[in-house]
């Protein structure tokens, strides 16, 4: 199957520091990923779809300026999340669809811990 | 109200047995319905999906899909220990591909 690569794995940060998470399909071109969110024991939430060329667009809730969103080529989709607080500690997956099918390839999330 | 409700369990079962996992919907523009399995801080991985009301089968698991009551379902036959993970059911609206996934059930088959 495709894959979808994610990076870093994990990360620590201090609180009001900014924090890039990359989102790479490696064998496949995604004019569209997806990138979610997940507290534990919590089921994915829909943060925002990522456009390549374009603006991303957010789910409802999601502020759009703390979570700065780029999909600069259509294998790179690029999260920030800016001015870390201890609450944006989470789980953050990525998704990616090949050639527009209803398959959706996840990479394997990060992990981020803001202290 | 969610539009997708699944039971977050857990669900302890003994190797062998059937498993029956289940979800309700209640939004009618999913087009597409899938299953997904995430172990311990680990990415989704895909096992199946469906397009129309009936059954699909892949080697021991079974998905069900009746979209008259908006209820999927899938079932493991001959379960094993290390089907032991998160089971996410998920509605796809094919204009947009966005996936709304069920909060999850947690399985364990215990040796």
């Amino acid at each position: 199957g495709a894959v979808v690569s994610q990076h870093p794995s994990r990360v620590i940060c201090k609180s009001g520091t900014s924090v890039k998470i990359e989102c790479r399909s490696l064998d496949f071109q995604a004019t569209t990923m997806f990138w979610y969110r997940q507290f534990p024991k919590q089921s994915l939430m829909l943060m925002a779809t990522s456009n390549e060329g374009s603006k991303a667009t957010y789910e409802q809730g999601v502020e759009k300026d703390k979570f700065l969103i780029n999909h600069a080529s259509l294998t790179l989709s690029t999260l920030t999340v800016t001015s870390a607080h201890p609450e944006d500690s989470s789980f953050y997956i990525c998704s990616a669809n090949r050639d527009m099918n209803t398959e959706a390839f996840f990479g394997q999330g990060t992990r981020l811990t803001v202290v | 109200q969610k539009e997708v409700e699944q039971d977050p369990g857990p669900l302890s079962v003994p190797e062998g047995a059937i498993v029956s996992l289940n979800c309700t919907y209640s939004n009618s523009a999913f087009q597409y319905f899938m299953w997904y399995r995430q172990y311990s801080r680990k990415g989704p991985e895909l096992l199946m999906y469906t397009y129309s009301s009936g059954n699909k089968e892949d080697g021991r698991f079974t998905a069900q899909v009746d979209k008259s009551s908006k209820y999927i379902s899938l079932f493991i036959r001959d379960s094993q220990p290390s089907d032991s993970a998160t089971y996410l059911c998920a509605g796809l609206m094919d204009s947009s591909y966005k996936l709304i996934f069920g909060s999850g059930t947690r399985l364990l088959v215990r040796p």
